[in-house]
Order: structure tokens, then C-alpha cells, then sequence
């Protein structure tokens, strides 16, 4: 099993501020997907980064792929109320997808 | 837009109980996924398929078994229910192949009492 670490694990912060979530592994990953869980809902795909160094913007959040395509991070500019869930990364692995614990994300109006 | 069904958003069941859970796609996909999620644990991977009557082991396939007798349904059975199988079970879909981005289901919160 390939081991997707994220951090932190929760997070609360209020309304305008920024933040970054990580998703950190020892694996190399072809590419990688964040996702995001609003409570009582399944996971929904935000992005899919493919390659090393890659940035992909998404309104205000921004994702990067490290390098070495072992890592990843979510950046939000000026969080809203919206943003609140569970932020899910996911490794792409040869035949199904890995995913991180997870970072649980409250933004407080 | 993929639709994933899952046919009960909670369900409580008494230990020792076989307990079904069924899940539904109707986009033709190929692949279908049982995961549990647990605090501080993810997802967890339990069983998948990628076609009618296949199935291959996740990563905590002990004490589940699966079974897909037609492409669209994907049912995850629990043989002999015990309290520490309470969680919320997600079911997923994607296409071939089975690294594709997947399609989730809103979770079954299933209590064993």
C-alpha cells in the first residue's frame, strides 16, 4: 500500500484568510487528484495534476504537484464558508488510486 | 453527469446480521469500488471490480465479500456483522482504466449494534 500523509489533519480559520493543506508520500505518484467531501455527500474530483512541477488554478484554490511527483499542496486565497470539507488527495497508483487521511477544513464566518 | 446510487444513506444492524449494501452507476463504467472512511484514516480500499463478475481484494477485505452480477451494481456484503465494521461505506465508479478519476456515491452510515 502506498501511504498519502496529509497536513493538518483539521483546520479551522475565519473568512478571508488564506491557507495551505499538504499531501506528502515516499511513493512516486504518475499523477495526482485532490477531492472534496462536503458533509453527507461523497468525495467530488477538484483537479487532476499530472505532471512534476505542475500548477493548476481553480478560481481561488491552487494546486501544485512537487517535483518529484511525490507531493502535492492546496492553496485557498481568501477563504469562504463554501470551502468548508474534508480536502481528500489521491495517488494514482497502476490499477486503483490511493488516498491521503484527509484534511478537514471549517471556515468560520 | 455520473450518477453513483447507494441505496441507504444510514442503516443499523445488529451484530452477527449479513448485511447487504448496494450501489448503482449509470454511466457504463467499468470499475466499481467499496471503500470505508474512518477519522483519521481515509479511505480505505476494500473491494473492487473491473468488470461483471470479477473482483479483486482493497486493502481490509476481511470480512466482507462483493458481488457484481450485472455491470451497473456492485454490492459489498458483510457475512457476519460485528461492532467494529460500523463506519461509513462509499461506493465508487470510473472508467477503465481503474486509476481514472472516480465518481462516489453519497455513503452509507451503516451502525452495528
Amino acid at each position: 500500500t502506498q501511504l498519502l500523509e496529509q497536513s493538518p489533519q483539521f483546520l479551522s480559520i475565519q473568512e478571508g484568510e488564506n491557507l495551505t493543506v499538504y499531501c506528502n508520500s515516499s511513493s512516486v505518484f504518475s499523477s495526482l487528484q485532490w477531492y472534496r467531501q462536503e458533509p453527507g455527500e461523497g468525495p467530488v474530483l477538484l483537479v487532476t495534476v499530472v505532471t512534476g512541477g505542475e500548477v493548476k488554478k481553480l478560481k481561488r484554490l491552487t494546486f501544485q504537484f512537487g517535483d518529484a511527483r511525490k507531493d502535492s499542496s492546496l492553496h485557498i486565497t481568501a477563504a469562504q464558508p463554501g470551502d468548508t470539507g474534508l480536502y481528500l488527495c489521491a495517488g494514482r497508483g497502476a490499477n486503483n488510486l490511493f488516498f491521503g487521511t484527509g484534511t478537514r477544513l471549517t471556515v468560520i464566518p | 453527469d455520473v450518477k453513483v446510487t447507494q441505496s441507504s444513506r444510514y442503516l443499523v444492524k445488529r451484530t452477527g446480521e449479513k448485511v447487504f449494501l448496494e450501489c448503482v452507476q449509470d454511466m457504463d463504467h467499468e470499475n466499481m469500488f467499496w471503500y470505508r472512511q474512518d477519522p483519521g484514516l481515509g479511505l480505505r480500499l476494500i473491494y473492487f471490480s473491473y468488470d461483471v463478475k470479477m473482483k479483486e481484494k482493497g486493502d481490509i477485505p476481511e470480512g466482507y465479500s462483493v458481488s457484481r452480477e450485472k455491470k451497473e451494481r456492485f454490492s459489498l456484503i458483510l457475512e457476519s456483522a460485528s461492532t467494529n465494521q460500523t463506519s461509513m461505506y462509499l461506493c465508487a465508479s470510473s472508467s477503465w482504466p481503474g486509476n481514472q478519476p472516480q465518481h462516489f456515491g453519497d455513503g452509507t452510515r451503516l451502525s452495528i449494534l
